[in-house]
């Protein structure tokens, strides 16, 4: 079972909406991750925290907001969605930052609708 | 492109056969990892092989890396239908803080 947890599993939300996505670890890492995947594809980059500080935005549209609160906790504000938005969002973390060679491990997913 | 690219794109096997699938990647690295994703569920890391490694094995996977290729295979012996999945390679790129998938591969198990 992973040691990454992200809430919620499933989420509609309408394109005037404003919603979160969650994600939290207790393993230590200091480096967490925001992935998104669409079907039949490899999950893309979106954003990095090092030190619970942005270390990698892969040009993401500003209608996404990562935040870290603390070492442990990650969220995604999400904000003006588009129905092409809509994808599977993954959440990672990893001991240190990449460049390190540690494992990157996942958390179960967040599948977004947006209608 | 930097990412690992995977072949075959879709491999279908009975019970009990060995799966193979490669990836190729073009720049230089720190490690390769793969990954499991069950259908519509999160990725499981399978085995981490570093750039001064040959080979890995964890139980029924074997991983080889040829750095002067710029290639590396994941052989899975004796497959079960429980191994039905895609299986992504991702690479760490010895400069920058980045970490990127190849395409993947589907492989179906048939019973």
């Amino acid at each position: 079972d992973t040691e990454v947890t992200q809430t919620p599993k499933h989420l509609v939300m309408g394109m005037t909406n404003k919603k979160s996505l969650k994600c939290e670890q207790h393993m230590g890492h200091r480096a967490m991750y925001w992935y998104k995947q669409k079907a039949k594809k490899p999950p893309e980059l979106m954003f990095v925290y090092s030190y619970e500080k942005l270390s990698i935005n892969e040009s993401v549209p500003s209608r996404f907001s990562p935040e870290c609160p603390n070492s442990s906790l990650l969220n995604l504000h999400l904000h003006a969605l588009q129905p092409e938005d809509s994808a599977l969002y993954l959440c990672a973390s990893s001991q240190l930052p990449p460049g390190g060679g540690h494992t990157i491990y996942f958390g179960e997913g967040s599948w977004l609708t947006v209608v | 492109s930097q990412q690992g690219e995977e072949d075959p794109q879709a491999l279908s096997i009975q019970e009990g056969e060995n799966a193979t699938m490669n990836c190729s990647y073009k720049t230089s690295i720190n490690n390769l990892q793969w990954y499991r994703q069950n259908s519509g569920r999160g990725l499981v890391h399978l085995i981490l092989i570093r750039s001064n490694e040959r080979e890995k094995h964890s139980g029924r996977l074997r991983v080889t890396l040829d750095t002067s290729k710029k290639s590396s295979s994941l052989l899975i012996t004796a497959s079960r239908a429980a191994d039905t999945a895609s299986y992504f390679c991702a690479i760490e790129l010895s400069y920058g803080q980045n970490f990127v998938f190849g395409p993947g591969t589907r492989l179906s198990v048939l019973p």
